[in-house]
C-alpha cells in the first residue's frame, strides 16, 4: 500500500528565507508524487508533480521538488519565502496502476513571518 | 473556463438527517472524485466516478453514497448523519480516462456541520 509522511505539522520561516517542507513516501511500485497547496477557505491547487523522467520538478509560484528514490523522499523547496506562501501544503502519492485515488499526507502549515 | 463548483458552500444539519452535496466539474472533465477533510483524519478519499460509473471507493460506511450524471455532474449523499460527519467535503475533477494522472482540480468545498 502506498503512503506519504510529512514531517512537521507546522513550519515557520521569515520572509525571504528558504522554505523546506519534507515528504517521505512508501510505495512498492514506482510512484507518482504530488504537492498540493490549500489557502484558507479554498480547495486544493496542484503545485507540481513527478511521474517519470527528470527528478527535479518545477512548479508554480517558484516551488520545486526533487524525487530521491534512494531516500524515498520528495521534499518541497522555495529559495525565498513570500508572505503569500502562507498556506497548508499536502504531499500526495498515486500509483501507476489502475488506482484513481490520491493518498494525501497529513499536511504542513507554512507560516511566514514578516 | 469555469472551475469546479460545489453547492452548497455551508450547511448545518442535525444528527439523523441526511444531506446531498452537488458538484459541477470543469467542462470536459469526466472524472469526479470526492474527499472528506477533517482536522483529525486529514484528507480521505470517498469515491471516484467516471462516465457515471464508480471506479474506486474509500473506506467509508454505506451511509456515504454518490452518483454521477450523464453531464458529469456528481452528487454525494450522507444518510443518518452523525456528529463525526462534520467536515469539509471536497470535490475534484480531472481528465482521467484510462490511466490516472493524479492531476485534480478541486472545488472550494462544502462545509457540513452536524449538531
Amino acid at each position: 500500500a502506498q503512503s506519504v509522511t510529512q514531517l512537521g505539522s507546522h513550519v515557520s520561516v521569515s520572509e525571504g528565507a528558504l522554505v523546506l517542507l519534507r515528504c517521505n513516501y512508501s510505495s512498492s511500485v514506482p510512484p507518482y508524487l504530488f504537492w498540493y497547496v490549500q489557502y484558507p477557505n479554498q480547495g486544493l491547487q496542484l503545485l507540481l508533480k513527478y511521474t517519470t523522467g527528470a527528478t527535479l520538478v518545477k512548479g508554480i509560484n517558484g516551488f520545486e521538488a526533487e524525487f530521491k528514490k534512494s531516500e524515498t523522499s520528495f521534499h518541497l523547496t522555495k529559495p525565498s519565502a513570500h508572505m503569500s506562501d502562507a498556506a497548508e501544503y499536502f504531499c500526495a502519492v498515486i500509483t501507476s496502476d489502475s488506482s484513481y485515488k490520491l493518498i494525501f499526507g497529513s499536511g504542513t502549515r507554512l507560516l511566514v513571518r514578516p | 473556463k469555469a472551475g469546479v463548483t460545489q453547492t452548497p458552500r455551508y450547511l448545518i444539519k442535525t444528527r439523523g438527517q441526511q444531506v446531498t452535496l452537488s458538484c459541477s466539474p470543469i467542462s470536459g472533465h469526466r472524472s469526479v472524485s470526492w474527499y472528506q477533510q477533517t482536522p483529525g483524519q486529514g484528507l480521505q478519499f470517498l469515491f471516484e466516478y467516471f462516465s457515471e460509473t464508480q471506479r474506486n471507493k474509500g473506506n467509508f460506511p454505506g451511509r456515504f453514497s454518490g452518483r454521477q450524471f450523464s453531464n458529469s455532474r456528481s452528487e454525494m449523499n450522507v444518510s443518518t448523519l452523525e456528529l463525526g460527519d462534520s467536515a469539509l467535503y471536497l470535490c475534484a475533477s480531472s481528465l482521467e480516462a484510462r490511466k490516472p494522472t493524479g492531476e485534480l482540480f478541486f472545488g472550494e468545498g462544502s462545509r457540513l456541520t452536524v449538531l
